[in-house]
Formats: C-alpha cells, structure tokens, sequence
C-alpha cells in the first residue's frame, strides 16, 4: 500500500539553524512526492515536489531530493527563519492521483 | 494561484443532527475533490474522492452513508455529515487539482464539533 513516515516533531530551532525533517514512503509504482506546509490558521500550501527519481524540489530556501534507492525525501534548508515556523507534511501521489501525507512535523524557529 | 474555499470554517451542532461542509474552486474547474480528515496533532487521513457527475470513492473503513459526498458541478463538492455524533468532531479538509497545471490546492479546513 501507500504510506509517508516522517519525523515526529516538535522541532525547536534557532533562527540560521539548519533543518532537516525526515521522509521515507512506501508506494506502488513510481509516485510524486511533495512537501505541503501550514502556516497557523491557514490551508495547506504547496512547498516543493519533485517528479521523478533524483529530482530536486526547491523554493524559498528549502530542498528535498527524490531518492528511489532509499525512498526517501527529506527536507532540508540552510538557515531557518522565525517566519518559517510551521506545520510540515510529506506526501506522496498515488497512480490514482490520491494523495497519502505523512503525520505532520511541527517546527518552531525562535529568535 | 487557484483558490480552494471552504464553507463554514467552523460549526457547532447537536448530537444526531446532519452538517453539511462545501468545498468550491473558485478559479478553477476541479473534475476532482478530496476529502480529508485531521485528527489534533495528526496527519490528513484521506476519506474520500469525490468525482463530478458519478458517485464518491470511500477509503477503506469510511463509513459512505455517514458522509455523504455529492460532486454536483466542476466547482463544487459537499461533505454532509449525517447524525453527527462527538467522535466525529474533527477537521475536515477538502483539494481539489487544477488540471493545468495539474497541481492540488486546499481549502482552508472546516473545524466540526459535536456537542
């Protein structure tokens, strides 16, 4: 079946931290896998995605790879800001384009 | 970017009475929504798809007589939720994908609590 495992938060951080939130899923077949996060009190946005094996999804500062071998997509981002502070999820498309997220990592950037 | 709306945001009912959630797109036509569940400090549990002019594919242990969901236009999509009871307080979250270019926006969420 399908499924996203990600780290278990909270992460509390400095401000110019460096951040990595941990991904792995479980698919049929060869699925997208995306980033959303959740600002308080907002929707779900769209962060990064990546398509394919060995792509690399990137805005605002952060990245995630795809990586097929270790079906993994973690997420990473050099220097966090206090405004980065946020709900995280990774998900992954399904060949039926449902989408399976992971549980959420809720990160806290303090001055 | 598209916009997903959900309406209400939050609702407050009695024990046994039916809630009805919509989810429109506002910019966009959606032949496809989603439902999805948010328990606190979890993941969004995909209840459904909801396809336009056919019925709703549930997920597995989704009870599809107790939310109903009806896809009547290219734009809008309704969970009810039917003798609503207190374990079915939660947040209810719907997307919908914009087919060019092929990317899943979400609505604001629509807290439920049952009294």
């Amino acid at each position: 079946g399908n499924s996203v495992t990600q780290m278990e938060g909270p992460v509390t951080l400095s401000e110019e931290a460096f951040l990595t939130i941990n991904c792995t899923y479980t698919a049929t077949g060869y699925p997208s896998l995306f980033w959303y996060v959740q600002y308080p009190g907002e929707g779900l946005q769209l962060l990064l995605k990546a398509t394919k094996a060995d792509d690399k999804g990137s805005n605002k500062g952060f990245e995630a790879t795809y990586r097929k071998e270790t079906t993994s997509f973690h997420l990473e981002k050099g220097s966090v800001q206090v405004s980065d502070s946020a709900v995280y999820f990774c998900a992954l498309r399904a060949l039926g384009n449902q989408f399976y997220f992971g549980t959420g990592t809720s990160l806290t950037v303090i001055p | 970017g598209a916009v997903v709306s959900q309406h209400p945001s939050w609702v407050i009912c009695k024990s046994g009475t039916s809630v009805k959630i919509e989810c429109r797109s506002l910019d966009f036509q959606a032949t496809t929504m989603f439902w999805y569940r948010q328990f606190p400090k979890q993941s969004l549990m995909l209840m459904a798809t909801s396809n336009e002019g056919s019925k709703a594919t549930y997920e597995q242990g989704v009870e599809k007589d107790k939310f109903l969901i009806n896809h009547a236009s290219l734009t809008l999509s309704t969970l009810t939720v039917t003798s609503a009871h207190p374990e079915d307080s939660s947040f209810y979250i719907c997307s919908a994908e914009d087919p060019s270019p092929g990317e899943l926006f979400f609505g604001e969420g629509s807290r439920l609590t049952v009294l």
